[in-house]
C-alpha cells in the first residue's frame, strides 16, 4: 500500500530563514510526487511536481529514492508562504487513475 | 478559463438522509476525482471517473457513489448519512487523471450531518 508521511504538523520560522518541509513515502512501484499548497481561504493548488524539477515561488523539492523522501525547501521564507502544505503521491504506472495519496499536511507559519 | 466548480458550497443534512454533490470540471478535462477531507483522516480518495466510467475507487462503503455525465460533470451521492460523514468534499479535474497531469481542485462542499 502507498503511504505518505509528513512528520511535522506545525512548522514556524522567521522571515528570511530557510525552511524545509519533510515528506517521506512508501511505495513499491514508480511514484509521481507532488507538493500542493492551500493558502488561507483558497483552494488546494499544485505547487510543484518532481518530474518537472522546477522552482516555484522559490521552492524546490528533490526526489530521493534511496531515502524515499521528497522534502520541500526554500532558502529564504516569506510571510506570504504561510499556508498548509500537502505532499502527495500517485502511481506513475497509469492504473491509479486520478488517485492521489496525501500526507496529513504541514501548517507553515512565517513570522515577520 | 473557469476553474473547477462545486455546488452547493455548504449543506446541512440530518442522519439517515441522502445528499448529492455536484462538480463541474474545467472545460476539456475528462477525469474527475472526489476526495473527503476531515481533521482526523486528512484527504482521502473516494473515486475517479473518466468518460462516464468509474476507473478507480477508494476504501469507502457502498453508501458513497458517483457518476459522470457525457459533458464530464460529475455528481457524488451519499445515502443513509451518518454523523461521521461530516466533512469537506473536494472534487478535482484533470485532462486524463494520470501520466503526470495536474489535478485542479474545486473549493469544496462542506457537508454537516446533524
Amino acid at each position: 500500500a502507498q503511504r505518505v508521511t509528513q512528520p511535522e504538523k506545525l512548522l514556524s520560522v522567521f522571515k528570511g530563514a530557510p525552511v524545509e518541509l519533510k515528506c517521506n513515502y512508501s511505495y513499491s512501484g514508480s511514484p509521481e510526487l507532488f507538493w500542493y499548497v492551500q493558502y488561507s481561504r483558497q483552494r488546494l493548488q499544485l505547487l510543484l511536481r518532481h518530474i518537472s524539477r522546477e522552482s516555484i515561488k522559490g521552492f524546490t523539492a528533490d526526489l530521493n529514492k534511496g531515502e524515499t523522501s521528497f522534502h520541500l525547501k526554500k532558502p529564504f521564507a516569506q510571510e506570504e508562504d504561510s499556508a498548509m502544505y500537502y505532499c502527495a503521491l500517485r502511481n506513475a504506472g497509469g492504473t491509479s487513475y486520478g488517485k492521489l495519496t496525501f500526507g496529513q499536511g504541514t501548517i507553515l507559519t512565517v513570522h515577520p | 478559463k473557469a476553474g473547477v466548480t462545486q455546488t452547493p458550497r455548504y449543506l446541512i443534512k440530518t442522519r439517515g438522509q441522502q445528499v448529492t454533490l455536484s462538480c463541474s470540471p474545467i472545460s476539456g478535462h475528462r477525469s474527475v476525482s472526489w476526495y473527503q477531507q476531515t481533521p482526523g483522516q486528512g484527504l482521502q480518495f473516494l473515486f475517479e471517473y473518466f468518460s462516464e466510467t468509474q476507473r478507480n475507487k477508494g476504501n469507502f462503503p457502498g453508501r458513497f457513489s458517483g457518476r459522470q455525465f457525457s459533458n464530464s460533470r460529475s455528481e457524488m451521492n451519499v445515502s443513509t448519512l451518518e454523523l461521521g460523514d461530516s466533512a469537506l468534499y473536494l472534487c478535482a479535474s484533470s485532462i486524463r487523471g494520470g501520466g503526470n497531469t495536474e489535478a485542479f481542485f474545486g473549493q469544496g462542499t462542506r457537508l454537516t450531518v446533524v
